[in-house]
């Protein structure tokens, strides 16, 4: 069993439509949580990050921490075309450990 | 504001030639990393440098491989006698020391791809 565990999708939503994308981990040793999008080709880009339970929010993310049920959660609101990239949790410090990624499409 | 940067972006070699990669962290980040990631997966961590000691090494990282970071600023990492299964994408990451209010939240440089013929 992986450490982090990421559907992979594809995923496809149509523009303007509220994307959650979900993790689960295995190790609650380490209290970090991250969330990065990566566009095609180029280096993850962090989004958001979270320390322990509960959520944060940014703009148009939330992320969620479920530490009871060891789920993580991104939530993208009024999806836009520019959001289509594939996302990848992570979970730990210093040496971080990623989910599979998942490749989301948004539709104009 | 610079971010992370890594040369060269790509790299085509042959099997059994070495190659050196170099990352340029982000100014006054005292942690640097190195990730593999391949096609359809996420990056994979290979080790980390706090200042210019070596303080992780993940156990894919083979005698062929070698890291340094001789004075706490750009690092470098050496794959010696190149296989296939070494063509990847080489990421390289930075983070700000601790207290500095960003958790240990990593930067990411755009990687190096890397194709082993």
């Amino acid at each position: 069993q992986k450490e982090v565990e990421q559907d992979p999708g594809p995923l496809s939503v149509p523009e303007g439509a509220i994307v959650s994308l979900n993790c689960t981990y295995s190790n609650s040793a380490f209290q970090y949580f991250m969330w990065y999008r990566q566009y095609s080709r180029k280096g993850p880009e962090l989004l958001m990050y979270t320390y322990s339970s509960g959520n944060k929010e940014d703009g148009r993310f939330t992320a969620q921490v479920d530490k009871s049920s060891k789920y993580i959660s991104l939530f993208i609101r009024d999806s836009q075309p520019s959001d289509s990239a594939t996302y990848l949790c992570a979970q730990g410090a210093q040496k971080l450990v990623f989910g599979q990624g998942t490749r989301l499409t948004i539709n104009p | 504001d610079t971010g992370v940067s890594q040369n060269p972006r790509h790299k085509i070699t042959k099997r059994g030639q070495n190659v050196t990669f170099r990352c340029d962290p982000i100014s006054e980040h005292n942690r640097l990393y190195w990730y593999r990631q391949t096609l359809g997966q996420g990056p994979e961590f290979l080790t980390y440098f706090q200042n210019e000691a070596q303080l992780e090494k993940s156990r894919l990282l083979s005698d062929r491989f070698s890291a340094e970071r001789p004075k706490g600023s750009f690092s470098t990492l050496e794959i010696q006698r190149t296989e296939q299964g070494d063509s990847a994408m080489y990421l390289c990451a930075s983070s700000p020391p601790d207290g500095s209010g960003g958790g240990d939240t990593q930067y990411f440089g755009p990687g190096t791809r890397l194709t082993v013929l």
